[in-house]
């Protein structure tokens, strides 16, 4: 019953270093999505994938890059952190193909930039 | 303007009581789905409840109830008798047909969250 996957579970970066958030489902889902949940501002979309193979922009998507590097994994990646980008980051996917499919997500990766 | 609004920031209740958390959304699009997710002090967020725009029949699933009213543009969440387990930021979230990337995915818009403290 993993449903979705996010590794690590915490991390502390300084600003300027690089690093990869990992996520994967076992759920067999086509859609995959990066959030990020700031305080007092809900969630937001950084990267999707609609499907393997596609990745569209969000609404937040300047300062990182993601790979869908296959059906179950889609990663994020942030080349130069900045403490801007110190949140709380969510994977979630969801079935497509079907209308208003919920998004189901991984436990979040705490991350902190300093 | 926000498309999904939830004007309560944050809400207590002593146990037991009732419970509703608002939630007002903003779109054209004649064919949309609404969200409830909830997310506990541990910090996952789950799944509640999803509507689609033409079905405005309420819905009740034990102590959660749903009411949805398209006239209003409101979907808002009443929890009756309500538990510490209650406890939780709850989000409402629109899915707009006109967000449909084209390619099978649906983009979700979430309000900001209303934090429920249920106090015993």
């Amino acid at each position: 019953n993993a449903g979705v996957t996010q590794t690590p579970k915490f991390q502390v970066l300084k600003t300027g270093q690089s690093m990869t958030l990992q996520c994967a489902q076992d759920m067999n889902h086509n859609s995959m999505y990066w959030y990020r949940q700031d305080p007092g501002m809900g969630l937001r979309l950084i990267y999707y994938s609609a499907s393997e193979g596609t990745t569209d922009k969000g609404e937040v998507p300047n300062g990182y890059n993601v790979s869908r590097l296959n059906k179950r994994e889609f990663s994020l990646r942030l080349e130069s952190a900045a403490p801007s980008q110190t949140s709380v980051y969510f994977c979630a996917s969801s079935r497509s193909g079907g209308e208003g499919q919920p998004q189901h997500f991984g436990d979040g990766t705490r991350l902190s930039i300093l | 303007a926000q498309k999904v609004t939830q004007a309560q920031t944050e809400i207590s209740v002593v146990e037991k009581e009732d419970v509703t958390l608002d939630c007002v959304y903003e779109t054209r699009d004649t064919t949309y789905y609404l969200f409830w997710y909830k997310q506990p002090p541990s910090g996952e967020l789950v799944f509640l409840i999803r509507r689609n725009s033409f079905d405005e029949q309420n819905e009740i699933s034990g102590r959660y109830s749903w009411n949805f009213q398209k006239s209003t543009s409101s979907f808002n969440f009443t929890i009756t008798a309500s538990q510490v387990v209650d406890s939780a930021v709850y989000f409402c979230a629109l899915s707009e047909v006109t967000a449909y990337s084209g390619a099978g995915s649906y983009q979700l818009t979430f309000g900001k969250g209303t934090k429920l403290s249920v106090i015993p």
